[in-house]
């Protein structure tokens, strides 16, 4: 299994502002996956980061209100930008490992927007 | 596109069985997941089916028909610290895509 460390945990943050997320792996891995949840529902993939190359957006998901960051192979971060209250959500960062190619997730980043 | 349906909530009684159903439609199928996620943290893994039948680990089965697009999770001989939200998760396009369901809301009441 892999061991996924996020910060920050959570954040109060103001409207029109934006907050970078960090995550790192304990181990290398080609892809990290980003997903949302918002508030009482399922997880949602925003994009797919790829070590020397562009994130890739699922639907929905745009790199301008997105950006993301693949320095290396342990490290991903997630920019939240120019947020409004409709942004607040945990944010958690994924990688792929095991047997079955399951996810492990970081603990979360619980963003509230003001 | 992909379609996971999963019932919102459920409740049962500490000691008892309960069946979580998990229902899908996806082109490319690779797997179906199970997590589990208490509230407030992050979701972890509990089992994996890729072929037809029934896997157990432990208090917890699941099992897989891809001719209905169906799983359910069974969890036996509930304990209080079972009440969490399970998620069922397809994967597909080999791996590339890791869509999740809604999520049941389980309630172990004493």
């Amino acid at each position: 299994s892999a061991v996924i460390s996020q910060k920050p945990s959570r954040d109060i943050c103001q409207r029109g502002t934006s907050l970078t997320i960090q995550c790192q792996v304990d181990s290398q891995v080609t892809m990290m996956f980003w997903y949302r949840q918002q508030p009482g529902q399922s997880l949602t993939l925003i994009a797919t980061a790829n070590q020397g190359s562009e994130a890739t957006y699922e639907s929905g998901f745009v790199i301008d209100k997105f950006p993301i960051s693949r320095p290396n192979l342990t490290f991903s971060t997630l920019t939240v930008s120019n947020m409004s209250p409709e942004d607040s959500s945990i944010y958690l960062c994924s990688v792929k490992g095991g047997f079955a190619g399951e996810l492990f997730f970081g603990e979360g980043s619980r963003l509230t927007v003001l | 596109g992909q379609n996971i349906d999963q019932p919102t909530e459920m409740t049962a009684t500490e000691g008892a069985i309960v069946q979580i159903n998990c229902t899908y439609q996806t082109s490319g199928f690779n797997g179906l997941f199970w997590y589990q996620q208490h509230a407030g943290e992050a979701p972890t893994f509990l089992s994996y089916n890729v072929l037809d039948g029934l896997e157990e680990k432990g208090r917890f089965s699941s099992f897989l028909s891809r001719s209905k697009g169906y799983s359910y999770l069974l969890l036996k001989e509930l304990q209080m610290k079972d009440s969490a939200s399970y998620l069922c998760a397809v994967s597909s396009n080999y791996g590339q895509n890791f869509v999740f369901g809604p999520g049941t809301r389980l309630s172990v009441l004493p």
